[in-house]
């Protein structure tokens, strides 16, 4: 139990582009649901929060006009980043959390972003 | 600032080795504490919790202590397949988020 997928596992887009990733809990209810990015040899670092049916919590220094969340479903987190540039090239991992008296959170394998 | 402080390594130790990991957080308010590991490429996966009395499962042990805000990591008798890197990870209050540390990258030879 407690699997989380994600949607691309890996995608190239030309920079400008907009590139949207999917993270969806696939036996559980996710209440609340976590987006990383991890630069090559650097630790995850929390992007932002996100809960079902509200807005989404973003980190400090992380725009949340350029990489926006949706936490439309119980199921289902998306986050697309706009307009995306080289920079923007990283490993996004989402992670879900039942809520249900547990602190873990159930990772998703990550989706790679190269933006040329 | 949240901060959670381990060794980058890496560690190379030959099969059967003995190898510890430490790790120091920054704020006194954290309350779980875990170790993850992490294949190449991949997603953490979770490894153990740690608990204020110790736990041990199988060949890792860990270990925490909260007056000088540091884990630790043991694994005996490495394996091949323990090469990765593990992470330290804090939760710094009730239901909220995780703060990850670099990680300490190991490897074991044959």
């Amino acid at each position: 139990g407690a699997v989380v997928s994600q949607h691309p596992s890996w995608v190239i887009c030309k920079s400008g582009t907009s590139v949207k990733i999917e993270c969806r809990s696939l036996d559980f209810q996710a209440t609340t649901m976590f987006w990383y990015r991890q630069f090559p040899k650097q630790s995850l670092m929390l992007m932002a929060t996100s809960n079902e049916g509200s807005k989404a919590t973003y980190e400090q220094g992380v725009e949340k006009d350029k990489f926006l969340i949706n936490h439309a479903s119980l199921t289902l987190s998306t986050l697309t980043v706009t307009s995306a540039h080289p920079e923007d090239s990283s490993f996004y991992i989402c992670s879900a959390r039942s809520g249900k008296g547990s602190y873990e959170q159930y990772f998703g394998p990550g989706t790679r972003l190269t933006v040329t | 600032r949240k901060e959670v402080e381990q060794d980058p390594g890496p560690f190379n130790v030959p099969e059967g080795a003995t190898v510890a990991f430490n790790c120091t957080y920054s704020n006194s308010a954290s309350q779980s504490f875990f170790w993850y590991r992490q294949d190449c490429r991949k997603e953490p996966k979770l490894l153990m919790s740690v608990y204020s009395s110790g736990n041990e499962d199988g060949r890792f042990t860990a270990q925490l202590n909260r007056a000088s805000q540091y884990i630790s990591l043991l694994i005996r008798d490495s394996k091949l397949s323990d090469s990765a890197t593990y992470l330290c990870v804090v939760n710094d209050s009730g239901y909220s988020t995780l703060t990850f540390g670099k990680g300490t990258m190991l490897l074991v030879s044959p």
